[in-house]
């Protein structure tokens, strides 16, 4: 059973502005991870936030936890077009699971 | 970082017939998890392939189907026998960064198709 669910499915914004997804999820976690998949094939690691912290960078990338509300953020600033991908939260120990992931289209 | 090598890329099958995936990696892992993505889904695990011992299957999902190979730490087999068109998906490998990270590094994955 998937633990994270993605909002929104999809969107679709302007190359240069900020793109927002967002996860939520059901258990307790000791982390919580984000991936991006491009054009359905191999799925690459982009950062993973432990349960102490609030958030974390990396680059572009801005992520936050909420434990108290289950839920995370994802937050790419001055998107490109090379952002075009599917994104998707994980979560687990032993086995990741897999949220049903946000579709972002940069728009030229 | 690991580099995984899975083959083939993608595969059009008939109906009855059985695919077999390869997954190399070009380091020694402990666990190495095999995933399926059905179209315009998300991944569900498979299955996770110890080495030595047999592969622990998730719900849903059953030996006689998706029989599981792991011959020594850098690589692995999938098969998946008796194909019918709802077994058209994206099947990928994948191995732990670092044993304890719970990060994880992807094959490129393996497009198949059913007729």
């Amino acid at each position: 059973s998937q633990q994270g669910e993605e909002d929104p499915q999809a969107l679709s914004i302007q190359e240069g502005e900020n793109a927002t997804m967002n996860c939520s999820y059901k258990t307790s976690i000791n982390n919580l991870q984000w991936y991006r998949q491009n054009s359905g094939r191999g799925l690459v690691h982009l950062i993973l936030i432990r349960s102490n912290e609030r958030e974390k960078h990396s680059g572009r990338l801005r992520v936050t936890l909420d434990t108290s509300k289950k839920s995370s953020s994802l937050l790419i600033t001055a998107s490109r077009a090379a952002d075009t991908a599917s994104y998707f939260c994980a979560t687990g120990d032993d086995k990741i699971i897999f949220g049903k992931g946000t579709r972002l289209h940069i728009l030229p | 970082s690991a580099v995984i090598s899975q083959k083939p890329s993608r595969d059009i099958c008939q109906r009855g017939t059985s695919l077999t995936i390869q997954c190399q990696v070009d380091s020694q892992v402990t666990m190495m998890f095999w995933y399926r993505q059905q179209p315009g889904q998300s991944l569900t695990l498979i299955a996770t392939a110890n080495q030595g011992s047999e592969a622990t299957y998730e719900s849903g999902f059953v030996i006689d189907k998706f029989p599981i190979s792991r011959p020594n730490l850098t690589f692995s087999t999938l098969t998946v026998s008796n194909l019918s068109p709802e077994d058209s998906s994206i099947y990928l490998c994948s191995v732990e960064e670092m044993p304890g990270t719970e990060k994880l590094f992807f094959g490129s994955g393996t497009q198949l198709s059913v007729l």
